[in-house]
């Protein structure tokens, strides 16, 4: 069974200063995907970054971009020059290209961001 | 910009009666989740739906739980007989089509409180 881990249940960053986010996930599988989602407080989940596991090259979006480190099945998200709009609960989820379309995610970790 | 809306936001329920959770995915949306997150735990996958059936279920989806798209915009989770353990915030989540460039979206959740 697929699993995802995030280490970190709470990282707290200071505004304009760059805040890093492990993640790591457990698969057998070779052909896979790999997202971040944000969770603002009382609203829904959206959708930061994605990666494919077959590209080596690491995504970014903007502010954010992640390490992908295959052989070490680690994700991590960096979010830089932090915003007070950052602050919300992260979650990595992994996902089988495959029929379900399941995403399995991981703990979650909160961001707090101190102006 | 479209939204997932569910409803209601938050529902009581005795133990033993059946509830219904709402949903109304993006309108041009093909596929359809629902996922739920017991308090301080993981965001857990339950199901999803393809061309009105099931495309995957997980072990949580029992024959306790059904879904069902009754008309064109509703996509309906029900629970039979609820238990204590049932008690969650549940996620409902649609997408255009499979594959990674075919992000899911997510409603703000039905927060479920069973008594």
């Amino acid at each position: 069974a697929q699993t995802v881990t995030q280490s970190q249940p709470e990282m707290s960053v200071q505004e304009a200063e760059t805040v890093t986010l492990s993640c790591t996930y457990d698969t057998s599988e070779s052909d896979y995907y790999l997202f971040w989602y944000k969770q603002p407080p009382s609203r829904q989940m959206i959708l930061v970054i994605r990666q494919e596991a077959y590209k080596q090259q690491n995504a970014t979006e903007n502010r954010f971009s992640v390490n992908f480190q295959k052989a070490a099945k680690s994700f991590s998200l960096k979010i830089s020059d932090s915003q007070l709009g950052d602050a919300a609960m992260y979650f990595c989820a992994y996902e089988v290209n495959a029929a379900g379309n399941k995403l399995t995610f991981g703990g979650g970790t909160r961001v707090l961001v101190k102006p | 910009e479209p939204e997932v809306t569910q409803t209601p936001s938050h529902q009581v329920t005795q133990m033993g009666q059946e509830v219904i959770l709402r949903c109304v995915p993006i309108s041009n949306h093909l596929y359809f989740y629902w996922y739920r997150q017991i308090l301080g735990q993981k965001v857990e996958f339950l199901v999803s739906f393809y061309n009105n059936e099931i495309s995957e279920k997980s072990e949580i989806f029992d024959d306790q739980f059904s879904v069902e798209r009754p008309d064109g915009s509703n996509f309906t989770l029900k629970i039979r007989s609820t238990k204590l353990e049932d008690s969650a915030m549940y996620f409902c989540a649609s997408s255009r089509d499979r594959g990674f460039y075919n992000e899911q979206f997510f409603g703000p959740g039905t927060r479920l409180t069973v008594l």
